[in-house]
Protein backbone atom coordinates (compact mmCIF):
# COMPACT_ATOMS: atom_id res chain seq x y z
CA UNK A 1 0.00 0.00 0.00
CA UNK A 2 1.30 3.49 -0.75
CA UNK A 3 2.28 5.34 1.98
CA UNK A 4 3.86 8.85 3.24
CA UNK A 5 5.84 8.76 6.49
CA UNK A 6 6.93 12.31 8.17
CA UNK A 7 9.46 12.99 11.00
CA UNK A 8 9.81 13.98 13.74
CA UNK A 9 6.11 14.84 14.34
CA UNK A 10 7.10 17.97 16.14
CA UNK A 11 10.35 19.77 16.16
CA UNK A 12 11.45 22.83 18.16
CA UNK A 13 14.17 24.79 17.13
CA UNK A 14 15.96 28.06 18.60
CA UNK A 15 16.19 31.08 16.11
CA UNK A 16 18.96 30.28 13.81
CA UNK A 17 19.64 26.63 15.00
CA UNK A 18 19.40 24.54 11.40
CA UNK A 19 17.48 21.43 11.06
CA UNK A 20 15.95 18.81 8.45
CA UNK A 21 12.39 17.19 8.00
CA UNK A 22 12.06 13.64 6.64
CA UNK A 23 9.81 12.48 4.53
CA UNK A 24 9.52 8.70 3.36
CA UNK A 25 7.71 7.29 1.28
CA UNK A 26 6.58 3.80 -0.24
CA UNK A 27 4.78 4.57 -3.85
CA UNK A 28 4.50 2.59 -6.59
CA UNK A 29 4.84 4.76 -9.81
CA UNK A 30 5.63 8.32 -8.21
CA UNK A 31 4.86 11.17 -10.47
CA UNK A 32 6.36 13.72 -8.36
CA UNK A 33 6.91 14.40 -4.65
CA UNK A 34 5.20 18.03 -3.23
CA UNK A 35 6.11 20.09 -0.08
CA UNK A 36 3.90 22.31 1.37
CA UNK A 37 3.46 25.21 4.34
CA UNK A 38 0.39 25.14 6.52
CA UNK A 39 -0.83 27.67 9.06
CA UNK A 40 -3.34 27.16 11.76
CA UNK A 41 -6.72 27.42 10.34
CA UNK A 42 -5.32 28.21 6.87
CA UNK A 43 -4.89 26.03 3.74
CA UNK A 44 -1.64 24.58 2.53
CA UNK A 45 0.01 26.45 0.37
CA UNK A 46 2.46 25.17 -1.86
CA UNK A 47 6.12 25.62 -1.77
CA UNK A 48 8.43 22.76 -4.16
CA UNK A 49 7.58 20.21 -6.24
CA UNK A 50 10.68 17.45 -6.80
CA UNK A 51 10.01 14.91 -9.71
CA UNK A 52 13.12 12.85 -9.96
CA UNK A 53 16.38 11.45 -7.74
CA UNK A 54 19.06 13.58 -6.94
CA UNK A 55 16.57 16.99 -8.22
CA UNK A 56 17.21 19.65 -5.16
CA UNK A 57 14.99 23.21 -4.97
CA UNK A 58 15.84 25.87 -2.64
CA UNK A 59 13.25 28.87 -1.72
CA UNK A 60 14.97 31.33 1.07
CA UNK A 61 15.77 29.50 3.88
CA UNK A 62 14.21 26.44 2.64
CA UNK A 63 15.69 22.99 0.55
CA UNK A 64 13.65 20.54 -0.19
CA UNK A 65 15.95 17.41 -2.14
CA UNK A 66 14.74 14.02 -3.43
CA UNK A 67 15.87 9.95 -3.00
CA UNK A 68 14.69 7.25 -4.38
CA UNK A 69 12.62 6.60 -0.94
CA UNK A 70 12.48 9.89 1.12
CA UNK A 71 12.85 13.34 0.87
CA UNK A 72 14.52 16.04 3.32
CA UNK A 73 13.20 19.79 3.86
CA UNK A 74 16.43 21.30 4.84
CA UNK A 75 15.67 24.76 6.91
CA UNK A 76 18.58 27.05 7.84
CA UNK A 77 18.96 29.72 10.06
CA UNK A 78 15.62 29.37 10.72
CA UNK A 79 12.93 32.50 11.91
CA UNK A 80 10.31 32.78 14.45
CA UNK A 81 8.05 33.08 10.95
CA UNK A 82 9.50 29.87 9.70
CA UNK A 83 6.90 28.33 12.75
CA UNK A 84 4.29 25.97 10.59
CA UNK A 85 3.22 22.62 9.68
CA UNK A 86 5.20 20.83 6.62
CA UNK A 87 3.61 18.60 4.89
CA UNK A 88 4.84 16.69 2.27
CA UNK A 89 2.60 14.65 -0.69
CA UNK A 90 3.01 12.09 -3.30
CA UNK A 91 1.37 12.43 -6.15
CA UNK A 92 0.53 8.20 -7.34
CA UNK A 93 -0.41 7.91 -11.15
CA UNK A 94 -3.07 10.22 -12.31
CA UNK A 95 -4.71 11.61 -10.00
CA UNK A 96 -3.96 10.39 -6.31
CA UNK A 97 -2.56 12.79 -3.95
CA UNK A 98 -1.33 11.33 -0.45
CA UNK A 99 -0.08 13.38 2.02
CA UNK A 100 1.80 12.74 4.94
CA UNK A 101 0.63 13.53 8.72
CA UNK A 102 2.74 16.66 9.16
CA UNK A 103 6.02 17.76 10.97
CA UNK A 104 4.68 20.87 13.46
CA UNK A 105 7.80 22.80 13.37
CA UNK A 106 8.19 25.90 16.46
CA UNK A 107 10.95 28.43 15.85
CA UNK A 108 11.49 30.38 19.61
CA UNK A 109 13.29 33.51 19.12
CA UNK B 1 -3.52 34.64 -1.57
CA UNK B 2 -3.84 31.09 -3.49
CA UNK B 3 -6.71 32.41 -5.98
CA UNK B 4 -9.44 29.76 -4.59
CA UNK B 5 -12.10 30.87 -2.61
CA UNK B 6 -13.94 28.68 -0.21
CA UNK B 7 -17.07 29.66 1.72
CA UNK B 8 -18.57 29.70 4.40
CA UNK B 9 -15.23 30.15 6.30
CA UNK B 10 -17.50 28.40 9.45
CA UNK B 11 -20.63 26.66 9.24
CA UNK B 12 -22.18 25.23 12.79
CA UNK B 13 -24.93 22.80 12.31
CA UNK B 14 -26.60 19.78 14.00
CA UNK B 15 -26.63 16.39 13.80
CA UNK B 16 -28.65 14.57 10.67
CA UNK B 17 -28.60 17.91 8.92
CA UNK B 18 -27.53 18.57 5.33
CA UNK B 19 -24.74 21.34 4.31
CA UNK B 20 -23.04 22.12 1.23
CA UNK B 21 -19.88 23.92 0.94
CA UNK B 22 -18.67 26.10 -2.14
CA UNK B 23 -15.58 26.33 -4.00
CA UNK B 24 -14.19 28.79 -6.46
CA UNK B 25 -11.01 27.45 -8.09
CA UNK B 26 -8.02 29.27 -9.62
CA UNK B 27 -8.92 31.64 -12.94
CA UNK B 28 -7.88 29.09 -15.63
CA UNK B 29 -7.90 26.19 -13.04
CA UNK B 30 -10.51 23.22 -14.64
CA UNK B 31 -9.62 20.74 -11.88
CA UNK B 32 -11.33 21.05 -8.65
CA UNK B 33 -9.79 18.88 -5.36
CA UNK B 34 -11.55 18.47 -2.23
CA UNK B 35 -10.50 17.40 0.61
CA UNK B 36 -11.03 16.84 4.28
CA UNK B 37 -8.53 17.18 7.54
CA UNK B 38 -9.26 16.34 10.91
CA UNK B 39 -6.87 16.20 13.86
CA UNK B 40 -6.24 12.76 14.05
CA UNK B 41 -6.58 11.80 10.09
CA UNK B 42 -4.41 14.37 8.24
CA UNK B 43 -5.47 15.66 5.35
CA UNK B 44 -7.75 13.05 3.38
CA UNK B 45 -8.27 13.26 -0.72
CA UNK B 46 -12.31 12.65 -0.85
CA UNK B 47 -12.99 13.54 -4.99
CA UNK B 48 -11.59 14.89 -7.85
CA UNK B 49 -13.70 17.05 -10.92
CA UNK B 50 -12.41 17.73 -13.67
CA UNK B 51 -14.28 20.39 -16.32
CA UNK B 52 -17.54 19.10 -14.75
CA UNK B 53 -16.56 15.30 -15.10
CA UNK B 54 -15.75 13.47 -11.69
CA UNK B 55 -12.32 12.37 -12.58
CA UNK B 56 -11.53 10.32 -9.17
CA UNK B 57 -12.57 9.02 -5.57
CA UNK B 58 -11.07 8.60 -2.44
CA UNK B 59 -11.88 8.39 1.31
CA UNK B 60 -15.75 9.62 0.14
CA UNK B 61 -18.67 8.70 2.55
CA UNK B 62 -21.63 7.74 0.57
CA UNK B 63 -23.60 10.88 2.73
CA UNK B 64 -20.92 13.18 0.46
CA UNK B 65 -21.77 14.11 -2.76
CA UNK B 66 -20.02 16.67 -5.13
CA UNK B 67 -20.49 18.45 -8.24
CA UNK B 68 -18.88 20.81 -10.65
CA UNK B 69 -20.63 23.17 -12.44
CA UNK B 70 -20.08 24.62 -16.01
CA UNK B 71 -18.99 28.02 -14.60
CA UNK B 72 -16.29 25.18 -13.15
CA UNK B 73 -17.04 26.24 -9.00
CA UNK B 74 -17.17 23.00 -7.19
CA UNK B 75 -19.59 22.11 -4.17
CA UNK B 76 -19.30 19.28 -1.96
CA UNK B 77 -22.89 18.25 -0.52
CA UNK B 78 -22.69 16.38 3.54
CA UNK B 79 -26.16 14.78 4.36
CA UNK B 80 -27.16 12.93 7.47
CA UNK B 81 -24.43 14.97 9.59
CA UNK B 82 -22.66 13.10 12.19
CA UNK B 83 -20.46 14.12 15.18
CA UNK B 84 -17.65 12.75 13.17
CA UNK B 85 -17.88 15.03 10.54
CA UNK B 86 -16.33 17.93 12.31
CA UNK B 87 -13.56 18.55 10.41
CA UNK B 88 -11.81 21.16 7.70
CA UNK B 89 -12.80 20.87 4.52
CA UNK B 90 -10.36 22.39 1.75
CA UNK B 91 -10.69 22.76 -1.95
CA UNK B 92 -7.76 22.31 -4.30
CA UNK B 93 -7.83 23.30 -8.04
CA UNK B 94 -4.59 22.83 -10.26
CA UNK B 95 -4.74 23.50 -14.19
CA UNK B 96 -5.15 19.91 -15.51
CA UNK B 97 -6.03 16.64 -13.67
CA UNK B 98 -3.37 14.25 -12.62
CA UNK B 99 0.24 14.65 -13.64
CA UNK B 100 2.10 16.31 -11.81
CA UNK B 101 0.23 19.65 -11.60
CA UNK B 102 0.46 21.57 -8.45
CA UNK B 103 -2.76 22.16 -6.81
CA UNK B 104 -3.34 25.19 -4.85
CA UNK B 105 -5.85 25.00 -1.34
CA UNK B 106 -8.16 27.52 -0.30
CA UNK B 107 -8.45 28.61 2.96
CA UNK B 108 -10.86 26.14 3.92
CA UNK B 109 -14.06 25.52 5.76
CA UNK B 110 -14.32 24.49 9.28
CA UNK B 111 -18.04 22.20 9.83
CA UNK B 112 -18.61 22.02 13.39
CA UNK B 113 -21.40 19.70 14.02
CA UNK B 114 -23.03 19.89 17.15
Amino acid sequence: EDQVTQSPEALRLQEGESSSLNCSYTVSGLRGLFWYRQDPGKGPEFLFTLYSAGEEKEKERLKATLTKKESFLHITAPKPEDSATYLCAVQVGNNDMRFGAGTRLTVKP
Amino acid sequence: DSGVTQTPKHLITATGQRVTLRCSPRSGDLSVYWYQQSLDQGLQFLIQYYNGEERAKGNILERFSAQQFPDLHSELNLSSLELGDSALYFCASSVAPGGTNIQYFGAGTRLSVL
